[in-house]
């Protein structure tokens, strides 16, 4: 089974913190991906990576940066925490096989920034 | 369905009974199609996915349906059971190389 794990399951920050959101996933997969999920606004594309070193800005980028410097973590970054990135973020993977584009998602992380 | 605002589309329905949730998708040169099911306090698990050379495709319960030429999706569960309320994603493959969610769909099975 694929297993996607999330270092924190709730996480509270501060205004200006920096805060580090770490993904592994263990079935070597090429592609990652992070998301932020609200309520009525599904999930949005933040940052995707098809390989180490590399990285594409989703929907919504701004406020955000990533790191992947092994195949099988992905970090989210968030340089200066601000109110509205309090937010459920979920971490995804998937091969790169031609014709499969199935996500697996890790089980999210809560963060709340006072 | 797609929500409007901040309000997420609802679907209640009696245990035993068959559930319908339906998601409009915009682009009609996606050829891939997948639904999600999200229960409460986990991620998105995959539920069943169709390409746009079919429009029907049967799991176990559950059937997709795929309408192009209004560019509609829907997801069927027959005989709905406690364990399939959670929140239900429909998601379109884009031009990007990644997928593109709907909004979501709140599926409450009623005893």
């Amino acid at each position: 089974d694929v297993k996607v794990t999330q270092s924190s399951r709730y996480l509270v920050k501060r205004t200006g913190e920096k805060v580090f959101l770490e993904c592994v996933q263990d079935m070597d997969h090429e592609n990652m991906f992070w998301y932020r999920q609200d309520p009525g606004l599904g999930l949005r594309l933040i940052y995707f990576s098809y390989d180490v070193k590399m990285k594409e800005k989703g929907d919504i980028p701004e406020g955000y940066s990533v790191s992947r410097e092994k195949k099988e973590r992905f970090s989210l970054i968030l340089e200066s925490a601000s109110t509205n990135q309090t937010s459920m973020y979920l971490c995804a993977s998937s091969p790169a096989l031609a014709g499969v584009y199935e996500q697996y998602f890790g089980p999210g992380t809560r963060l709340t920034v006072t | 369905g797609e929500s409007v605002g901040l309000h997420l589309p609802t679907l209640s329905v009696q245990e035993g009974d068959n559930s319908i949730i339906n998601c409009a998708y915009s682009n009609s040169a996606s050829d891939y199609f997948i639904w999600y099911k999200q229960e409460s306090g986990k991620g998105p698990q995959f539920i069943i996915d169709i390409r746009s050379n079919m429009d029907k495709r049967q799991g176990q319960r559950v059937t997709v349906l795929l309408n192009k030429t209004v560019k509609h999706l829907s997801l069927q569960i027959a005989a709905t059971q406690p364990g399939d309320s959670a929140v239900y994603f429909c998601a379109e493959w884009g031009s990007q190389g990644n997928l593109i969610f709907g909004k979501g769909t709140k599926l409450s099975v009623k005893p």
